[in-house]
């Protein structure tokens, strides 16, 4: 069974682009979760889409944003991107509320 | 709301030697509680997972950790570590019926000494 899968690995951008990662969930799955990890904040809930719905929103800006498609993969954007926006962001599969998690390897994002 | 705290950012062990990660969490009701571990560059992998039942709970690659409720902890204990254990350690909780939002404790790097 394949894991959950983001695309790209590594990315970098400059101040002021915009920027969309990709996750695609294990099969079967339909809750899809974004967490940012930084060195200096940890780890910190984005979003979580459920059945192509946002089912709940972390404290962020309104730069970032997501969707879920039919087939539950789902992309986040990231637009007006800041320095402070490098970090490592995770995405998170699971096939109902509150069961465990899957997590995919990440998107490293540098803003230079 | 909901909160988890981890004593102790590092952590060194001799290998063979006991490993303690101690994480407390708060949360208003009856919470469900995760540890994952953190290779350098990957994603987290769930080490253990506590959703109200047996509150000692064994998870992959000899780890457990036990709930307690009176002292709203969830430590993660190895009797004997290993050199690949040395990683970063993350405790999570969340709620039942909000969904999968986690909140997670600020990591606990784990050092094994030969």
């Amino acid at each position: 069974k394949a894991g959950v899968t983001q695309t790209p690995r590594y990315l970098i951008k400059t101040r002021g682009q915009q920027v969309t990662l990709s996750c695609s969930p294990i099969s079967g799955h339909r809750s899809v979760s974004w967490y940012q990890q930084t060195p200096g904040q940890g780890l910190q809930f984005l979003f979580e889409y459920f059945s192509e719905t946002q089912r709940n929103k972390g404290n962020f800006p309104g730069r970032f944003s997501g969707r879920q498609f039919s087939n539950s993969r789902s992309e986040m954007n990231v637009s007006t991107l800041e320095l402070g926006d490098s970090a490592l962001y995770l995405c998170a599969s699971s096939f109902a509320g509150n069961t465990e998690a899957f997590f995919g390897q990440g998107t490293r994002l540098t803003v230079v | 709301a909901q909160s988890v705290t981890q004593l102790g950012s590092h952590v060194s062990v001799s290998e063979g030697a006991l490993v303690l990660l101690r994480c407390n969490y708060s949360s208003s009701v009856p919470p469900y509680l995760f540890w994952y571990v953190q290779y350098p560059n990957q994603g987290l992998q769930l080490l253990l997972k506590y959703t109200s039942a047996a509150t000692l709970v064994k998870g992959i690659n000899g780890f457990e950790a036990e709930f307690k409720k009176s002292e709203t902890s969830f430590h993660l204990t190895k009797p004997s570590a290993h050199m690949s254990d040395a990683a970063e350690y993350f405790c999570a909780v969340s709620q039942k019926n909000t969904g999968n939002q986690f909140y997670f404790g600020t990591g606990t790097s784990l050092t094994v000494i030969p």
